[in-house]
């Protein structure tokens, strides 16, 4: 998984419950990302990152916060869990600038009830 | 809206056969197409990828055919085998800012033996 740690790998929440999926890398690349997959919808980015102090939003970025305080690290927030947010999420990294290659965590599968 | 389009949506094919997926996008900002493939469990990981400079790139038994005047690429598997069963998605992005990915909506490829 090319340094790339995502944690919980499972999790169940009841709606309206708020938890932070956690994503670490351990190259120091500026480019992190959140994606969420679903059946049938394929990989949709939720937010991104290109280096510390900045994010910005994806294709589908309703219902979630990040934050990227430190090269390292790049949670994402879900303030108030929907039933619509079950899914299983990935973070990706990208290894440098002139490359396109994401490489991604082995994910982690959210249940909202 | 899905940025790339990907068919078919699911695939069987016997050993020894050859898998075909296709892929269509509209931005024509687009130049850097890439497939990747997932198995049960683990996030998706880069196979082969394509730049529009060229029309053909074969790694192996994999092969990405791209038409840039039809906006369309495509991933043929050959001498499929039965280790080669997994989730492909085929995605696109421009190398030049932010660089994210955009995927299509996945294929399920069953070989079987």
């Amino acid at each position: 998984n090319a340094g790339v740690t995502q944690t919980p790998k499972f999790q169940v929440l009841k709606t309206g419950q708020s938890m932070t999926l956690q994503c670490a890398q351990d190259m120091n690349h500026e480019y992190m990302s959140w994606y969420r997959q679903d059946p049938g919808m394929g990989l949709r980015l939720i937010h991104y990152s290109v280096g510390a102090g900045i994010t910005d939003q994806g294709e589908v970025p309703n219902g979630y916060n990040v934050s990227r305080s430190t090269t390292e690290d790049f949670p994402l927030r879900l303030l108030s869990a929907a039933p619509s947010q079950t899914s299983v999420y990935f973070c990706a990294i990208r290894a440098g600038s002139k490359t396109g290659e994401l490489f991604f965590g082995e994910g982690s599968r959210l249940t909202v009830l | 809206q899905q940025q790339v389009k990907q068919s078919p949506q699911s695939l069987i094919v016997q050993k020894g056969g050859i898998s075909i997926i296709n892929c269509a996008y509209e931005n024509t900002a687009f130049d850097y197409f890439p497939w990747y493939q997932q198995f049960p469990g683990k996030g998706p990981a880069l196979l082969i990828a394509i730049r529009p400079d060229v029309s053909e790139k074969k790694e192996g038994r994999f092969t990405i055919s791209f038409n840039k005047s039809a906006k369309q690429f495509s991933l043929h598997i050959m001498d499929s085998q039965p280790g080669d069963s997994a989730t492909y998605f085929c995605a696109a992005s421009m190398l030049t800012g932010a660089n994210n990915l955009f995927f299509g909506t996945g294929t399920r490829l069953t070989v079987i033996p």
